[in-house]
């Protein structure tokens, strides 16, 4: 089955700069890779998601890019705020999307320093 | 968007005793639903796969005599925790899929065993 990988399961950046997360996944199959937000006590919140026949997308500060090729996606936080503070978790899933589903990955807890 | 409510929110019981869990699809029909366990500090593990009006697919590892999982209608999806022990004590979420708006996820439901 799928597996997803993440790195670094911490990471402390200073407000301002820059954040990446990265995951790698087993699954060539897999083609839908969504971000998710999740602060203490509370559900997952999706933030980004790209599809395999997309290479990268970008939403204001958050983008994401993925390497069908090496099997890794990535997560890039531009300009934090102490509001970016938070455990964040990649996943996988392969099609049909409507019943797959989502392999997550370990989580990075972010933490923004004011 | 998609809303997905999950009840209750937290819920304490004696060792020994059941729990239930409703998971609900405000607005749009959810044929799949997908039920996660997260202990503290750790990811999202997948426990089952709920699908409306047959039985529900487990993950490995997981008693589905002691999970169980009903899905009898196409808005709502019930995990019932059987003869709960202190080791059950996490937080469980459920989660659908909409077609528009990709996987939502229930606002949890914290689960104490004493």
């Amino acid at each position: 089955g799928e597996n997803v990988e993440q790195h670094p399961s911490t990471l402390s950046v200073q407000e301002g700069d820059s954040a990446v997360i990265k995951c790698t996944y087993s699954d060539s199959a897999s083609n839908y890779f969504p971000w998710y937000k999740q602060e203490l006590g509370k559900r997952p919140q999706l933030i980004i998601d790209i599809r395999s026949n997309v290479g990268e997308k970008k939403d204001q500060r958050i983008a994401v890019t993925l390497n069908k090729t090496a099997k890794h996606f990535s997560l890039h936080i531009t300009e934090t705020q102490p509001e970016d503070s938070a455990v964040y978790f990649c996943a996988a899933s392969k099609p049909p999307l409507s019943a797959q589903k989502l392999v997550f990955g370990q989580g990075t807890r972010l933490t923004i320093n004011p | 968007g998609a809303v997905v409510s999950q009840h209750p929110s937290w819920v304490i019981c004696k060792s020994g005793t059941s729990v239930k869990i409703e998971c609900r699809s405000l607005d749009f029909q959810a044929t799949t639903m997908f039920w996660y366990r997260q202990f503290p500090k750790q990811s999202l593990m997948l426990m089952a796969t709920s699908n409306e009006g047959s039985k529900a697919t487990y993950e490995q590892g997981v008693e589905k005599d002691k999970f169980l999982i009903n899905h009898a209608s196409l808005t709502l999806s019930t995990l019932t925790v059987t003869s709960a022990h202190p080791e059950d004590s996490s937080f469980y979420i459920c989660s659908a899929r909409d077609p528009a708006w990709g996987y939502t996820f229930g606002s949890g439901t914290r689960l104490t065993v004493v």
